[in-house]
């Protein structure tokens, strides 16, 4: 079974702090994705990775930044953590071309508190 | 993608066959269907996916209609631990540099009950 883990299940942080989530999958997937979930927006993706040290930005990149070397592990760092970065925060892995589908396999979530 | 349409929210008797409907009648030829849910306080997972065969897996089948207007994703015993939020996606497939991300819109809540 593909297995997608998170530092965090939840994290309480100060306004102005810098944040770092942590993602790790162990299924040798090239794919890696970084989401939030919040309340009547459904999911909204941040940044993705499709190889080692490649990055790209989804729909909300700003405000945050993130970080891919070793294939296994992807972390997404709130530079300086606002109230408005509270939300549930969703790691996934896909591999590439598989039948033709790329389906992503999630992590638990880490839902962050920033006061 | 396109756009899908699915009903807030459903019931369905425990040990029965829970059956999702969702509509997507502005598909176009090259985008698969997709089925993901969420159990409260948990990350997405993935169910199945399909182009325009039927599809079954060890979880559900998905029985996309001839037009590919719509689809149905059967839970054909449906336990408590079922209940869930359903999402059908629609999504065109391509290459990873350009992302391949999931639109979740709404979903459907299903309740089991026993």
């Amino acid at each position: 079974d593909v297995k997608v883990t998170q530092s965090s299940r939840y994290l309480v942080k100060r306004t102005g702090e810098k944040v770092f989530l942590e993602c790790v999958q162990d299924m040798d997937h090239e794919n890696m994705f970084w989401y939030r979930q919040d309340p009547g927006l459904g999911l909204r993706l941040i940044y993705f990775s499709y190889d080692v040290k490649m990055k790209e930005k989804g729909d909300i990149p700003e405000g945050y930044s993130v970080s891919r070397e070793k294939k296994e592990r992807f972390s997404l760092i709130l530079e300086s953590a606002s109230t408005n970065q509270t939300s549930m925060y969703l790691c996934a892995s896909s591999l590439t071309g598989q039948g033709g589908g790329y389906e992503q396999f999630f992590g638990p979530g880490t839902r962050l508190t920033v006061l | 993608d396109a756009k899908t349409t699915q009903p807030t929210s459903m019931d369905c008797a425990e040990g029965r066959a829970a059956n999702l409907p969702c509509n997507h009648s502005t598909i176009s030829g090259n985008e698969y269907v997709y089925w993901y849910r969420q159990i409260h306080s948990q990350g997405p997972q993935y169910i199945i996916h399909g182009l325009k065969n039927n599809e079954t897996n060890e979880m559900a089948s998905l029985i996309i209609t001839e037009d590919r207007k719509s689809s149905t994703l059967i839970l054909p015993h449906a336990t408590l631990r079922d209940t869930a939020v359903y999402y059908c996606i629609v999504r065109v497939l391509v290459p990873m540099e350009y992302g391949n991300k999931l639109v979740f819109g709404a979903g459907t809540i299903l309740r089991v009950k026993s």
